[in-house]
């Protein structure tokens, strides 16, 4: 059966401080990935999706960037962290229509 | 871009009433899928709709997909405190780089249950 993870589960980083955040997947080959960012309360935005290794699609402009080194290996990267940056990121993985998405890591920005 | 709308934002009902969340997309869409979001969860897949006017039922929970595949519905019978979270709808439709799925979450509706 499939799996994702992501780590880690929390993070308080101060800003200005660079970001990483990785998320794999077991169970599944060339799977489409995806990283989400949830604000307090609010809905999903999409950041970035990609449907191979190092084919990387960016939805909104923004100090983040994602790679994908290894097909089920995705990462979420900063070089300097906003406050804006604050949120619940989630990464997800699908074959079709259907997403799951993995447990999430909570981000706080001071 | 493909934009996807839900109402309400939240909605506070008694135990045992029922509840209904609406979805509406700016285009056509390919399928629409149901995401449920526990309080301090990540969402978890309900159910897909690929048809015309197609409706699906799992237990208390109701599913519509438009004649026009531009909106879709969810509705639950005689709520229960289970039903506590979030509730997403998410529509497919072509990517503008094609050959790929896009799918666009809608706003979401949060849902109270008061026991």
């Amino acid at each position: 059966s499939q799996t994702i993870h992501q780590w880690p589960a929390t993070l308080v980083q101060p800003v200005g401080s660079p970001l990483s955040l990785e998320c794999t997947v077991e169970g599944t080959s060339n799977p489409n990935l995806y990283w989400y960012r949830q604000a307090a309360g609010r809905g999903l935005q999409l950041l970035f999706y990609s449907v191979g290794i190092g084919q990387i699609s960016s939805e909104v402009p923004q100090n983040l960037s994602a790679s994908r080194p290894q097909d089920r290996q995705f990462i979420l990267s900063s070089k300097k962290l906003l406050l804006s940056d604050s949120g619940f990121y989630l990464c997800a993985w699908s074959k079709g229509s259907e997403q799951f998405f993995g447990p999430g890591t909570r981000l706080t920005v001071l | 871009g493909q934009q996807v709308m839900q109402i309400p934002q939240y909605q506070h009902v008694q135990e045992g009433e029922d509840f209904t969340t609406y979805c509406n997309s700016s285009t056509t869409l390919s399928n629409i899928q149901w995401y449920k979001q526990r309080p301090g969860g990540h969402p978890v897949f309900l159910i897909q709709l690929v048809k015309s006017g197609e409706v699906k039922k799992q237990k208390r929970l109701t599913f519509q997909f438009g004649e026009a595949k531009k909106n879709s519905s969810l509705h639950i019978t005689a709520t229960q405190t289970t039903d506590v979270g979030t509730y997403f709808c998410a529509g497919s439709g072509w990517a503008n780089s094609g050959g790929y799925q896009k799918v666009t979450f809608g706003t979401g509706t949060k849902l109270q249950v008061i026991p």
